[in-house]
């Protein structure tokens, strides 16, 4: 079962308006990271942070911020979102596996952001 | 350029059925090599992950084996079920890179029909 939570799952919203994606995890893991996927295309890293504190952009130009006052919540905010950010947004989080050791990477649901 | 690349793009298979997806990469240094499952509106699931020193690994009905020589991967399917429909996402990590630098295939949309 997934111990990383994201809401909300799906919004539609108007141009202009801004909006925070909600990400929150109960591993106790350091990193986390949000994603940018669309339809039929790869994962693409849009920031990461290390720990409280810590945040970095990603790969992928953005124009989201990110803030990491809490290990456990890492939430993403559009000031003004726009029908380019439409897109599904992935939060994961990763550290060592409880079984195994291995340093897993663990995805949410998701968020289906929609702007008209 | 450090790519992952994977076929098919798109795979219709019946139920009962077995089927291998592949994946080939660039990427270098390798450090592990990942399968990830995604259901339809849902995140990735692992399944897998191999490193360089592991040639194959099972998880159930799926089978991974890894040729880091030649840089491909495949996975394996055996038995299909109508639920093992998603999209199926190789990722391939580079030695000393943080683990934020993932390098993601676009994956392999999987069908089964009953």
């Amino acid at each position: 079962e997934a111990d990383i939570y994201q809401t909300p799952r799906y919004l539609v919203i108007g141009t202009g308006k801004k909006i925070t994606l909600e990400c929150s995890q109960t591993m106790g893991h350091d990193k986390m990271y949000w994603y940018q996927q669309d339809p039929g295309m790869e994962l693409h890293l849009i920031h990461y942070s290390y720990g409280v504190n810590s945040t970095e952009k990603g790969d992928l130009s953005s124009e989201s911020t990110v803030s990491r006052i809490r290990t456990e919540h890492f939430p993403l905010t559009l000031e003004s979102a726009r029908p380019s950010h439409t897109s599904q947004y992935l939060c994961a989080s990763s550290g060592p596996d409880a079984y195994s050791g291995a340093n897993v990477l663990t995805f949410g649901a998701g968020s289906r952001l929609t702007v008209l | 350029k450090n790519q992952v690349e994977q076929s098919p793009q798109s795979l219709i298979i019946l139920e009962g059925k077995n089927c291998t997806l592949q994946c080939n990469y660039t990427v270098s240094p390798f450090s592990n090599l990942r399968w990830y499952k995604q259901d339809t509106g849902r995140g990735p699931v692992s399944l897998t992950i191999m490193t360089f020193s592991e040639n194959t690994k099972s998880n159930g009905r799926y089978t991974a084996t890894l040729d880091a020589d030649t840089k491909q991967s495949s996975l394996h399917i055996t038995a299909s079920q109508l639920s093992d429909s998603a999209s199926y996402i190789c990722v391939v990590s580079d030695r000393g890179s943080t683990l934020g630098r993932l390098y993601f295939g676009r994956g392999t949309q999987l069908t089964v029909w009953p």
